[in-house]
């Protein structure tokens, strides 16, 4: 099957600063990626959506100034969380489509664990 | 909006035996997909099983299998043959056709297979 990896798997920092989380779809194309957050024993929410080469769609209540997300690639999508504030700290998850139809499978990489200081 | 909602937070069953698990989806829609998909202890989330809402017959998939009730709103997973591998959280999602592909996802049942 498709593979969708994360970097880093882990992250501790600062309160403050910015950090950056990787998506790389390893053996296909991504059209579409999708950058999901969880919070301790509670499900999956939908932050935004990219699509390679456009600007990412945010769910409402998601600042995007906040949460940047570049799909400069086909294999690539970042997630950076700028000036991270404790509230920050989850597991962020990433998945990516390959295929064009909106029904093609999305398949999810490890995820990233943040905690702010 | 759409909502999915998993009553069961928890669930155990006996190696080799058969568990279902409970979902029901809140839409006004006629075209969507359902899924269910496995976070086990890595986190790495893994589909199960999809079902389209237009095709009656329920999806399966080996020892998965759905029980889709599309009047009801309702779409169980049944797990046969219960094996220690299938100890996992489990969410349900909910995907509407022409929303930009987003999943709404449930808030999961933690399964337990006990050796």
């Amino acid at each position: 099957g498709a593979v969708v990896s994360q970097h880093p798997s882990r992250v501790i920092c600062k309160s403050g600063t910015s950090v950056k989380i990787e998506c790389r779809s390893l053996d296909f194309q991504a059209t579409t990626m999708f950058w999901y957050r969880q919070f301790p024993k509670q499900s999956l929410m939908l932050m935004a959506t990219s699509n390679e080469g456009s600007k990412a769609t945010y769910e409402q209540g998601v600042e995007k100034d906040k949460f940047l997300i570049n799909h400069a690639s086909l294999t690539l999508s970042t997630l950076t969380v700028t000036s991270a504030h404790p509230e920050d700290s989850s597991f962020y998850i990433c998945s990516a489509r390959g295929g064009l139809r909106v029904t093609d499978t999305q398949y999810f990489g490890p995820g990233t664990r943040l905690t702010v200081l | 909006a759409q909502t999915v909602t998993q009553s069961q937070p928890e669930m155990s069953v006996q190696e080799a035996e058969t568990v279902t698990l409970s979902c029901t989806y809140d839409t006004s829609e006629n075209n969507y997909y359902l899924f269910w998909y496995k976070q086990p202890p890595s986190r790495q989330m893994i589909l199960v099983i999809r079902q389209e809402a237009y095709k009656q017959q329920n999806a399966t998939e080996n020892r998965f299998s759905v029980n889709f009730q599309k009047a009801a709103k309702s779409f169980s997973l049944k797990i046969s043959d219960s094996q220690l591998g299938d100890t996992a959280m489990y969410f349900c999602a909910f995907m509407k056709l022409g929303s930009g592909d987003k999943l709404t996802f449930g808030t999961g049942t933690r399964l337990a297979v006990r050796p």
